[in-house]
């Protein structure tokens, strides 16, 4: 299986704030690689697909960058509603796996 | 627009079988997509279960493979997770998925999923 990892596995920011959540893949995955915002009680939602691209409605603060076995997401200008779980997921192989999440907290 | 909807027991006994079906409304069963499984347990991270194309072809989670069948229905518009011999190890809210063939195999609808416990 391909092992997915982030970093940090929390991260304190501050409305406004630009951030940043790195994922790892244990092999290369080229960029198949998803990126998912999940709040409490809640089913995941897609951000971005393809390491890249934005999915329809997504607000353009979001970007997702990266290939083969490095992928950041970037939130510039962090908005309330933006505090949340984190989760990255490689669509390269089977099984598909995520990684363990990122809860982004208000510092 | 599509939209799914998880329903079955909240409660299953351990050793028993875990039986989940996945209606879908604002689109056809017979798409080109794969419709998926994923769980999550309370307070932990996601993991894929599984996958079912409208031909019946599946792709299971190796680790769950020797228990898990998921089948479709098309008459009815939906298709079924079966987790069988469960354990308190498979308590988790189960969600049903979809992609589009944009997002490949990454999920752009979601159930809003549904707790299974197991418990005696």
């Amino acid at each position: 299986d391909i092992q997915m990892t982030q970093s940090p596995s929390t991260l304190s920011a501050s409305v406004g704030d630009r951030v940043t959540i790195t994922c790892r893949a244990s092999q290369s995955i080229s960029s198949w690689l998803a990126w998912y915002q999940q709040k409490p009680g809640k089913a995941p939602k897609l951000l971005i697909y393809k390491a890249s691209s934005l999915e329809s409605g997504v607000p353009s603060s979001f970007s997702g960058s990266g290939s083969g076995t490095e992928f950041t997401l970037t939130i510039t200008s962090l908005q309330p509603d933006d505090f949340a779980t984190y989760y990255c997921q490689q669509c390269d192989s089977y099984p598909y796996t995520f990684g363990q999440g990122t809860k982004l907290e208000i510092k | 627009q599509v939209q799914l909807q998880e329903s079955g027991p909240g409660l299953v006994k351990p050793s028993g079988t875990l039986s989940l079906t996945c209606v879908v409304s604002g689109g056809s069963i017979s798409s080109s997509n794969w419709w998926t499984w994923v769980r999550q347990p309370p307070g932990k991270g996601l993991e894929w279960i599984g996958e079912i194309y409208h031909s019946g072809s599946t792709n299971y989670n190796p680790s769950l493979k020797s228990r898990v069948t998921i089948s479709v229905d098309k008459s009815k518009n939906q298709f079924s997770l079966k987790l069988s011999s469960v354990t308190a190890a498979d308590t988790a809210v189960y969600y049903c998925a979809r992609g589009e063939e944009y997002s490949s195999s990454s999920w752009v609808y979601w159930g809003q999923g549904t707790l299974v416990t197991v418990s005696s």
